[in-house]
């Protein structure tokens, strides 16, 4: 079963305004990853949060992970039309394990 | 750099055929992992490589096969396509557990 689940499972928004997506795992990791997909196309890697760390910053985008709780959440800022994408949670012990995805829609 | 490539990008194949989805990367990362994506789903771990000679199974690994006699490349073999096997193939690769993942552009495979 997949590792990671994120919540919502969609989301939809108005430019400007800031999105949250969450996610829940089950084991302990190493680290856990973000990424986003446009259309089907390849992922691509956003932010990366090691399990000793509880918050993260890059740009626009804000990571913080709560161990106890096994969960992470991704807060994307004053979002834009070109945020619209899949994003998805990806957590790492021996290998790499991806949730669902959280399908982000910002309308202009 | 290349970064990771696949090939081929779209691939029919009628029930019982046999074939094997390539994947190279010239970045020298020793871990190297297939994902298969299907409508309104996340990507589930097929088969992953943590150097060469080495492969472990991942989360839906029946059906399919792989090797890794060198570093850059990591081909993906059905045995024998089912229609369940129609999905989107994507291959990975990283340099450590503790770095990101970069991903090819995918094979889109269709199996009537």
């Amino acid at each position: 079963s997949q590792q990671g689940e994120e919540d919502p499972q969609a989301l939809s928004i108005q430019e400007g305004e800031n999105a949250t997506m969450n996610c829940s795992y089950k084991t302990s990791i190493n680290n856990l990853q973000w990424y986003r997909q446009n259309s089907g196309r390849g992922l691509v890697h956003l932010i990366l949060i090691r399990s000793n760390e509880r918050e993260k910053h890059s740009g626009r985008l804000r990571v913080t992970l709560d161990t106890s709780k096994k969960s992470s959440s991704l807060l994307i800022t004053a979002s834009r039309a070109a945020d619209t994408a899949s994003y998805f949670c990806a957590t790492v012990t021996n290998d790499m394990r991806f949730g669902a995805g959280t399908r982000l829609t910002v309308k202009p | 750099n290349a970064g990771v490539t696949q090939t081929p990008k779209f691939q029919v194949l009628k029930t019982g055929q046999s074939m094997t989805l390539q994947c190279a990367q010239d970045m020298n990362h020793e871990y190297m992992s297939w994902y298969r994506q299907d409508p309104g789903m996340g990507l589930r771990l097929i088969h992953y490589s943590v150097g060469a000679g080495i492969t472990d199974q991942g989360e839906v690994p029946n059906g399919y096969n792989v090797s890794r006699s060198t570093t850059e490349d990591f081909p993906l073999r059905l045995l024998s396509a089912a229609p369940s096997q129609t999905s989107v193939y994507f291959c990975a690769s990283r340099s450590d557990l503790a770095y990101e993942q970069y991903f090819g552009p995918g094979t889109r495979l269709t199996v009537t």
